[in-house]
């Protein structure tokens, strides 16, 4: 059983860049979250997307939009990039919102 | 108001012994679901703990217990017998079963740093 896999492990970008990260599903499930973890705080809901639609959203401006592919995976796109967006962007996938997998994170740094 | 309130930034715990986490949560939905999640310096969410608003029994999972207190409205975590590889960020995170669009929705809150002293 393979877990969430993200990429890249780490990214710096230049503000007013974009940027796409990637994250597969664990086997078997059908569900992708996303949350941003700015430091020292707990991660906050981004969007998650079932069916390849997105069908959840927290309080995050519509440069910050996403994908999920027929094989479950995902990615989440950030356009404008802003100095607050630097954080470590987390994945989550699970089974209609149970058995939670979470990857090991994208850190990102805008400059 | 917070839906998750982790009162404790930081924790002490000497190695074997045993350590409780406060989280306490904010929320008018009858179903939902409480979790704990320990996050070392790598930065990946390890799951440790689940606990249903409707379960009966509190929660168990080898060296880890989840103290669920519906009434006040509280999920402490209990770690027995501390090992250094304890020693990282903890998050009680909520997850509503009626929360709309966002039904797989998890709140975290911010979250306890716990250093496990030799």
């Amino acid at each position: 059983e393979t877990g969430v896999t993200q990429s890249p492990t780490h990214l710096i970008k230049t503000r007013g860049q974009q940027v796409t990260l990637r994250c597969s599903s664990q086997s078997g499930h059908n569900t992708v979250s996303w949350y941003q973890q700015a430091l020292g705080q707990g991660p906050q809901f981004i969007f998650q997307y079932y069916r390849e639609e997105e069908n959840g959203r927290g309080n995050f401006p519509p440069r910050f939009s996403g994908l999920q592919f027929p094989n479950y995976s995902s990615e989440l796109n950030v356009n404008a990039l802003e100095l607050d967006d630097s954080a470590l962007y987390l994945c989550a996938s699970s089974l209609y919102g149970y058995g939670y997998t979470f990857g090991s994170g994208t850190r990102l740094t805008v400059v | 108001a917070q839906k998750i309130t982790q009162t404790q930034p930081g924790m002490f715990v000497q190695e074997k012994e045993a350590v409780t986490l406060d989280c306490t949560y904010d929320t008018s939905d009858p179903s939902y679901g409480l979790f704990w999640y320990k996050q070392p310096s790598s930065g990946e969410m390890i799951f440790l703990i689940y606990q249903g608003s409707y379960d009966q029994q509190n929660a168990t999972e080898g060296r880890y217990s989840l103290n669920f207190q519906k009434a006040r409205k509280s999920a402490n975590l209990v770690i027995s017998a501390s090992q250094l590889g304890d020693s990282a960020m903890y998050f009680c995170a909520m997850r509503e079963e009626n929360s709309g669009g966002s039904n797989y929705k998890l709140t975290f809150g911010k979250g306890t740093l716990l250093t496990v002293n030799p």
